[in-house]
Protein backbone atom coordinates (compact mmCIF):
# COMPACT_ATOMS: atom_id res chain seq x y z
CA UNK A 1 0.00 0.00 0.00
CA UNK A 2 1.44 3.58 -1.13
CA UNK A 3 2.12 5.54 1.98
CA UNK A 4 1.34 9.51 2.50
CA UNK A 5 2.48 11.67 -0.51
CA UNK A 6 3.01 15.62 -0.53
CA UNK A 7 3.71 17.87 -3.36
CA UNK A 8 5.74 19.78 -3.71
CA UNK A 9 8.72 18.66 -1.72
CA UNK A 10 10.26 22.11 -1.51
CA UNK A 11 8.71 25.88 -2.41
CA UNK A 12 10.25 28.65 -1.99
CA UNK A 13 8.02 32.17 -2.31
CA UNK A 14 8.33 35.65 -1.34
CA UNK A 15 6.69 37.50 1.19
CA UNK A 16 3.04 38.15 0.47
CA UNK A 17 2.60 35.63 -1.86
CA UNK A 18 0.16 32.62 -1.05
CA UNK A 19 1.07 29.11 -1.53
CA UNK A 20 -1.01 25.75 -1.82
CA UNK A 21 -0.19 22.24 -0.50
CA UNK A 22 -1.34 19.19 -1.55
CA UNK A 23 -1.50 16.10 -0.05
CA UNK A 24 -2.40 12.76 -0.68
CA UNK A 25 -3.39 9.93 1.93
CA UNK A 26 -3.06 6.22 2.20
CA UNK A 27 -5.71 4.29 0.38
CA UNK A 28 -9.13 4.23 2.61
CA UNK A 29 -7.99 6.47 5.01
CA UNK A 30 -10.18 9.48 5.38
CA UNK A 31 -9.01 11.45 8.31
CA UNK A 32 -6.20 13.83 7.10
CA UNK A 33 -4.50 16.27 9.40
CA UNK A 34 -1.80 18.84 8.73
CA UNK A 35 0.90 20.30 11.45
CA UNK A 36 3.80 23.07 10.67
CA UNK A 37 7.22 21.93 11.98
CA UNK A 38 9.44 24.84 12.93
CA UNK A 39 13.02 24.84 15.30
CA UNK A 40 11.56 26.92 17.80
CA UNK A 41 7.48 25.57 18.22
CA UNK A 42 8.15 21.95 17.48
CA UNK A 43 4.94 20.38 15.47
CA UNK A 44 1.88 22.31 15.51
CA UNK A 45 -1.26 21.05 15.24
CA UNK A 46 -2.84 23.08 11.82
CA UNK A 47 -6.24 21.20 11.41
CA UNK A 48 -7.79 18.16 10.26
CA UNK A 49 -10.21 16.98 8.02
CA UNK A 50 -12.68 14.27 8.01
CA UNK A 51 -14.99 13.29 5.23
CA UNK A 52 -14.65 16.31 4.02
CA UNK A 53 -15.42 18.31 6.88
CA UNK A 54 -13.15 20.07 8.93
CA UNK A 55 -13.33 18.51 12.71
CA UNK A 56 -10.88 20.61 14.34
CA UNK A 57 -8.40 23.90 14.17
CA UNK A 58 -5.27 25.04 15.39
CA UNK A 59 -4.17 28.09 17.05
CA UNK A 60 -3.35 29.39 13.39
CA UNK A 61 -4.10 32.83 11.79
CA UNK A 62 -6.95 32.67 9.02
CA UNK A 63 -4.11 33.10 6.46
CA UNK A 64 -4.19 29.32 7.06
CA UNK A 65 -6.70 27.21 5.48
CA UNK A 66 -7.49 23.41 3.81
CA UNK A 67 -9.99 21.80 2.55
CA UNK A 68 -10.36 18.13 1.78
CA UNK A 69 -12.02 16.45 -1.41
CA UNK A 70 -14.45 13.50 -1.62
CA UNK A 71 -11.57 11.03 -3.11
CA UNK A 72 -10.02 12.49 0.77
CA UNK A 73 -6.86 14.00 -0.58
CA UNK A 74 -6.38 17.45 1.34
CA UNK A 75 -4.78 21.02 0.67
CA UNK A 76 -3.72 23.55 2.50
CA UNK A 77 -3.23 27.11 1.85
CA UNK A 78 -1.16 29.78 3.01
CA UNK A 79 -2.08 33.44 1.85
CA UNK A 80 -0.34 36.74 2.71
CA UNK A 81 2.93 34.70 3.35
CA UNK A 82 5.10 35.92 5.94
CA UNK A 83 8.81 35.28 6.93
CA UNK A 84 7.60 32.94 9.44
CA UNK A 85 5.32 30.97 7.91
CA UNK A 86 8.46 29.43 6.82
CA UNK A 87 8.66 25.77 8.03
CA UNK A 88 7.70 22.27 7.08
CA UNK A 89 4.46 21.62 6.72
CA UNK A 90 3.68 17.24 7.29
CA UNK A 91 0.15 16.02 6.69
CA UNK A 92 -1.05 12.62 8.22
CA UNK A 93 -3.18 10.15 7.32
CA UNK A 94 -5.29 8.09 9.67
CA UNK A 95 -7.93 5.36 8.97
CA UNK A 96 -9.74 5.71 12.78
CA UNK A 97 -8.01 9.10 14.28
CA UNK A 98 -8.25 9.66 17.46
CA UNK A 99 -7.78 6.08 18.48
CA UNK A 100 -5.53 4.53 15.92
CA UNK A 101 -2.02 5.56 14.35
CA UNK A 102 -1.55 8.37 12.02
CA UNK A 103 0.98 7.97 9.03
CA UNK A 104 3.01 10.72 8.04
CA UNK A 105 4.41 12.18 4.76
CA UNK A 106 7.50 13.48 3.96
CA UNK A 107 6.50 16.95 4.50
CA UNK A 108 6.61 19.97 1.83
CA UNK A 109 9.63 22.08 2.89
CA UNK A 110 8.53 25.93 2.14
CA UNK A 111 10.74 28.82 2.45
CA UNK A 112 9.53 32.41 2.23
CA UNK A 113 12.23 35.06 1.46
CA UNK B 1 0.97 25.67 27.88
CA UNK B 2 2.90 22.11 27.07
CA UNK B 3 0.67 19.29 27.10
CA UNK B 4 3.09 16.85 26.77
CA UNK B 5 7.06 17.04 27.84
CA UNK B 6 10.03 15.44 26.69
CA UNK B 7 12.34 16.67 29.19
CA UNK B 8 15.71 15.05 28.15
CA UNK B 9 16.49 16.68 24.85
CA UNK B 10 19.28 14.51 23.87
CA UNK B 11 20.21 11.01 24.71
CA UNK B 12 23.39 8.98 23.88
CA UNK B 13 23.82 5.49 24.31
CA UNK B 14 25.98 2.46 23.71
CA UNK B 15 25.28 0.00 20.85
CA UNK B 16 23.39 -2.73 22.09
CA UNK B 17 22.33 -1.50 25.70
CA UNK B 18 18.74 -0.10 26.06
CA UNK B 19 17.36 3.64 25.38
CA UNK B 20 14.78 4.56 27.76
CA UNK B 21 12.94 8.01 26.25
CA UNK B 22 10.42 9.68 28.84
CA UNK B 23 7.31 11.58 28.26
CA UNK B 24 5.40 13.36 30.25
CA UNK B 25 1.80 14.61 29.89
CA UNK B 26 -1.09 17.02 31.76
CA UNK B 27 -4.04 16.46 30.55
CA UNK B 28 -5.97 13.72 31.98
CA UNK B 29 -8.17 13.64 29.05
CA UNK B 30 -5.32 11.81 26.83
CA UNK B 31 -6.36 8.51 26.09
CA UNK B 32 -3.97 7.17 23.32
CA UNK B 33 -0.24 7.85 22.96
CA UNK B 34 1.98 7.26 20.11
CA UNK B 35 5.61 7.62 19.45
CA UNK B 36 7.30 8.69 16.57
CA UNK B 37 10.61 9.07 14.97
CA UNK B 38 11.92 11.21 12.35
CA UNK B 39 15.08 11.88 10.61
CA UNK B 40 16.15 15.21 9.45
CA UNK B 41 14.09 16.75 6.73
CA UNK B 42 11.90 13.68 6.71
CA UNK B 43 8.17 13.07 8.32
CA UNK B 44 7.84 11.18 11.60
CA UNK B 45 7.65 7.00 11.31
CA UNK B 46 5.39 5.77 13.11
CA UNK B 47 6.76 3.63 15.68
CA UNK B 48 4.41 1.79 18.38
CA UNK B 49 1.23 3.26 20.77
CA UNK B 50 -0.83 2.45 23.29
CA UNK B 51 -4.31 2.83 24.41
CA UNK B 52 -4.94 4.35 28.08
CA UNK B 53 -6.69 1.25 28.61
CA UNK B 54 -3.45 -0.47 28.63
CA UNK B 55 0.19 -0.37 30.52
CA UNK B 56 2.75 -1.74 28.26
CA UNK B 57 2.68 -2.61 24.59
CA UNK B 58 5.34 -4.26 22.68
CA UNK B 59 6.51 -4.48 19.20
CA UNK B 60 9.87 -6.64 18.77
CA UNK B 61 12.73 -4.05 19.93
CA UNK B 62 9.97 -1.21 21.04
CA UNK B 63 8.67 -1.35 24.07
CA UNK B 64 5.90 1.30 25.39
CA UNK B 65 4.85 1.50 29.09
CA UNK B 66 1.99 4.08 30.38
CA UNK B 67 1.71 4.81 33.79
CA UNK B 68 -1.62 6.58 34.21
CA UNK B 69 -1.75 7.60 37.76
CA UNK B 70 2.14 9.62 37.35
CA UNK B 71 0.86 10.67 33.85
CA UNK B 72 4.26 9.24 32.54
CA UNK B 73 5.40 7.19 29.88
CA UNK B 74 8.13 5.57 28.20
CA UNK B 75 10.03 4.12 25.24
CA UNK B 76 12.68 1.28 25.60
CA UNK B 77 14.38 0.32 22.76
CA UNK B 78 16.63 -2.82 23.38
CA UNK B 79 18.89 -3.51 21.61
CA UNK B 80 19.95 -0.16 20.41
CA UNK B 81 21.42 -0.04 17.06
CA UNK B 82 23.08 2.81 15.39
CA UNK B 83 19.97 2.94 12.38
CA UNK B 84 18.29 4.14 16.05
CA UNK B 85 19.30 7.28 16.03
CA UNK B 86 17.05 9.86 15.18
CA UNK B 87 15.01 12.63 17.03
CA UNK B 88 12.39 10.90 18.86
CA UNK B 89 8.61 12.35 19.62
CA UNK B 90 5.59 11.26 21.84
CA UNK B 91 2.46 12.55 20.75
CA UNK B 92 -1.12 12.17 23.14
CA UNK B 93 -4.78 12.27 22.09
CA UNK B 94 -8.16 13.15 23.11
CA UNK B 95 -10.50 10.70 22.32
CA UNK B 96 -13.22 12.29 23.62
CA UNK B 97 -12.88 15.60 21.31
CA UNK B 98 -13.51 13.15 18.36
CA UNK B 99 -10.99 14.31 15.91
CA UNK B 100 -7.25 13.35 14.93
CA UNK B 101 -5.88 15.88 17.06
CA UNK B 102 -2.10 14.81 18.37
CA UNK B 103 -0.03 16.72 20.97
CA UNK B 104 3.89 16.40 20.19
CA UNK B 105 6.36 16.90 22.56
CA UNK B 106 9.83 18.68 21.81
CA UNK B 107 11.28 15.53 20.83
CA UNK B 108 14.35 14.01 22.22
CA UNK B 109 17.46 12.92 20.19
CA UNK B 110 19.21 9.42 20.31
CA UNK B 111 22.51 8.77 19.37
CA UNK B 112 23.48 5.14 19.62
CA UNK B 113 26.94 4.65 19.32
CA UNK B 114 29.21 2.01 17.93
Amino acid sequence: KAGVTQTPRYLIKTRGQQVTLSCSPISGHRSVSWYQQTPGQGLQFLFEYFSETQRNKGNFPGRFSGRQFSNSRSEMNVSTLELGDSALYLCASSFKAPWGEQYFGPGTRLTVT
Amino acid sequence: DQQVKQNSPSLSVQEGRISILNCDYTNSMFDYFLWYKKYPAEGPTFLISISSIKDKNEDGRFTVFLNKSAKHLSLHIVPSQPGDSAVYFCAASDGSSNTGKLIFGQGTTLQVKP
